[in-house]
């Protein structure tokens, strides 16, 4: 079974541009969880989909968007770039079934210069 | 808001003894999965260990058990045998009614042989 994948792996942006990721989850897995990881604040969750539908949501500003399709892969954007968005960006996912154990991706490297 | 602390920011440990790595948390609901999550340097987070709050039964899967006091809010990691692949950062998580984890800050784990 393959596991969660995140496209890109790296990347670089300047400040005021837009980014978006994209995330394809496990093979049967209906539930998408997107979380910022930096040195600073830890690991922070942003937001979660179930079917197409965000259900819970961080405290993240506007500018933090998700979506997901309805083959289950989910995709989050951030617009106007700030410096402080560079982070390592880990999208899980989960069936949901017992404990809701998620599977995270290897994430995708943000850079904002 | 639940709330993980990890108050070990490092600890190290000679290769093929115990180590035991700490974590309290702070929730006022009664229904309840605590995890422990390792991410090496490849930054991909792994899933060590489960525990569902209900369960008194403290979890075990080969080098690693936990030790949960529900009263206490603690929920210890133990890695027996410690080998140069466990060297990683640990996080302690929750997750409760709301669909997503809530993290401690980590603890660096250093194997020296």
């Amino acid at each position: 079974k393959a596991g969660v994948t995140q496209t890109p792996r790296y990347l670089i942006k300047t400040r005021g541009q837009q980014v978006t990721l994209s995330c394809s989850p496990i093979s049967g897995h209906r539930s998408v969880s997107w979380y910022q990881q930096t040195p600073g604040q830890g690991l922070q969750f942003l937001f979660e989909y179930f079917s197409e539908t965000q259900r819970n949501k961080g405290n993240f500003p506007g500018r933090f968007s998700g979506r997901q399709f309805s083959n289950s892969r989910s995709e989050m954007n951030v617009s106007t770039l700030e410096l402080g968005d560079s982070a390592l960006y880990l999208c899980a996912s989960s069936d949901l079934s017992g404990a809701n154990v998620l599977t995270f991706g290897a994430g995708s490297r943000l850079t904002v210069l | 808001a639940q709330t993980v602390t990890q108050s070990q920011p490092e600890m190290s440990v000679q290769e093929a003894e115990t180590v035991t790595l700490s974590c309290t948390y702070d929730t006022s609901e009664s229904d309840y999965y605590l995890f422990w999550y390792k991410q090496p340097p490849s930054r991909q987070m792994i899933l060590v260990i489960r525990q569902e709050a209900y369960k008194q039964q403290n979890a075990t899967e080969n080098r690693f058990s936990v030790n949960f006091q529900k009263a206490a809010k603690s929920f210890s990691l133990k890695i027996s045998d410690s080998q140069l692949g466990d060297a990683a950062m640990y996080f302690c998580a929750y997750t409760g009614t709301a669909s997503k984890l809530t993290f401690g800050t980590g603890t660096r784990l250093q194997v020296t042989l």
